[in-house]
């Protein structure tokens, strides 16, 4: 079993839906959970960063982490052509802190058709 | 917010070379440097930790003689791919951790990646 896992998709969805994209992990140290946006043949962008449990807000991107799940996910409003990208999610544990050492998941590819 | 260069952006070379690929933190200090791999459809694989003036640290299954990394200053850090191989055919990424008004503290920001091709 990953230590984290996601669906790799694809996920293809029509222009101003709401997505939905999720990961799972095992490991109970991951308190740093992070989601990073890629584009084809590009880097990593970092899209959204939490500690701990809770909700963050950030414009059309809702971050959630569930820790005694051990579930994160990130909502996508009004989805956009351009939002059409991977999404890969990334946590850490206690012991290295912060952005030290990612264990990254591998990736949702998105497709938001017009 | 906190940009990250690589250099090149795609490199073809012929089997036996070495192939050298930096890693810029261009308006901010990087004190720590990460060098991933990725393959095609598969997420990051982290190869290797850097600090600026020390050894680099490698992840298990990376030979540390073949992947030369060296951190030079608080904003460059080369990867140096040593006799390369087809096998070594990859997108190489890299981060940096560091200071600044620009930054999150221990947040990782990413280079745009370089496509190695291994003839």
């Amino acid at each position: 079993q990953k230590e984290v896992e996601q669906d790799p998709g694809p996920l293809s969805v029509p222009e101003g839906a709401i997505v939905s994209l999720n990961c799972t992990y095992s490991n109970s140290a991951f308190q740093y959970f992070m989601w990073y946006r890629q584009y084809s043949r590009k880097g990593p962008e970092l899209l959204m960063y939490t500690y701990s449990s809770g909700n963050k807000e950030d414009g059309r991107f809702t971050a959630q982490v569930d820790k005694s799940s051990k579930y994160i996910s990130l909502f996508i409003r009004d989805s956009q052509p351009s939002d059409s990208a991977t999404y890969l999610c990334a946590m850490s544990d206690i012991l290295t802190g912060g952005g030290n050492k990612l264990t990254f998941g591998t990736g949702t590819q998105l497709k938001v058709e017009l | 917010g906190a940009v990250v260069s690589q250099h090149p952006s795609r490199v073809i070379c012929k089997s036996g070379t070495s192939v050298k690929i930096e890693c810029r933190s261009l308006d901010f200090q990087a004190t720590t440097m990460f060098w991933y791999r990725q393959f095609p459809k598969q997420s990051l694989m982290l190869m290797a930790t850097s600090n600026e003036g020390s050894k680099a640290t490698y992840e298990q299954g990376v030979e540390k003689d073949k992947f030369l990394i060296n951190h030079a200053s608080l904003t460059l850090s080369t990867l140096t791919v040593t006799s390369a191989h087809p096998e070594d055919s990859s997108f190489y990424i890299c981060s940096a951790i560091g200071s600044g008004p620009r930054v999150i503290t221990d947040t990782q920001y990413f280079g745009p990646g370089t496509r190695l091709t291994v003839l």
